[in-house]
């Protein structure tokens, strides 16, 4: 049990074209879902926490404008990057939890993003 | 800001093999430490959550442990396996559920 799916695994776009990411949890609701990304030799990085329902909290220097997170059921998140630059490039990842009480966080399998 | 560190960054280890790596943490305010493991390809796996200082939790082959005033858990591999290749993170656990990632350590174990 417990499964996170990612859609696309990986995508190719223009620079100033607009991507949307997509986080299900498949055999559980999930109270809050966890956006991160990872640059090349680096840790993942913690952008923002989403709770079904309510607005996004965003980590700091992350854009808000730029990285719209929508949490709209329990089963799905999206995040879109938009007017994407060459600079977002980067590898990004979900992960949920299934309840507020529960510390584990389950993990999509990521999606990697180049902008030419 | 918080730093969470990994070492080794990388290691190679022949089958058989039992292998350690270490995680280190700021020690104050400390509220749980995750470890994962990530294969290529793959969605990380969780494998533990500790909270407790002291913990030793065990999953098979894999066990950690760990120390929140001194701010440090091992990861403990015995007997490695190829199908252990893979990079392990750890992650400092807030109670908001924040989770702040080492680099992880990245494990080839050769036949």
């Amino acid at each position: 049990g417990a499964v996170v799916s990612q859609h696309p695994s990986w995508v190719i776009c223009k620079s100033g074209t607009s991507v949307k990411i997509e986080c299900r949890s498949l055999d559980f609701q999930a109270t809050t879902m966890f956006w991160y990304r990872q640059f090349p030799k680096q840790s993942l990085m913690l952008m923002a926490t989403s709770n079904e329902g309510s607005k996004a909290t965003y980590e700091q220097g992350v854009e808000k404008d730029k990285f719209l997170i929508n949490h709209a059921s329990l089963t799905l998140s999206t995040l879109t990057v938009t007017s994407a630059h060459p600079e977002d490039s980067s590898f990004y990842i979900c992960s949920a939890s299934r309840k507020p009480s529960e510390e584990t966080q389950y993990f999509g399998p990521g999606t990697r993003l180049l902008v030419l | 800001i918080l730093n969470v560190e990994q070492s080794p960054q990388s290691l190679h280890v022949q089958e058989g093999d039992s292998t350690n790596f270490t995680c280190s943490f700021p020690s104050s305010n400390f509220y749980a430490l995750h470890w994962y493991r990530w294969e290529t390809a793959k969605s990380p796996e969780a494998l533990f959550v500790m909270t407790l200082n002291g913990d030793e939790k065990k999953k098979g082959r894999i066990s950690a442990t760990l120390n929140t005033k001194e701010g440090y858990s091992y990861l403990y591999i015995k007997g490695s396996q190829p199908e252990d290749s893979a990079t392990y993170l750890c992650a400092l656990a807030s109670n908001t559920g924040k989770l702040i990632f080492g680099q992880g350590t990245t494990l080839q174990v050769k036949p």
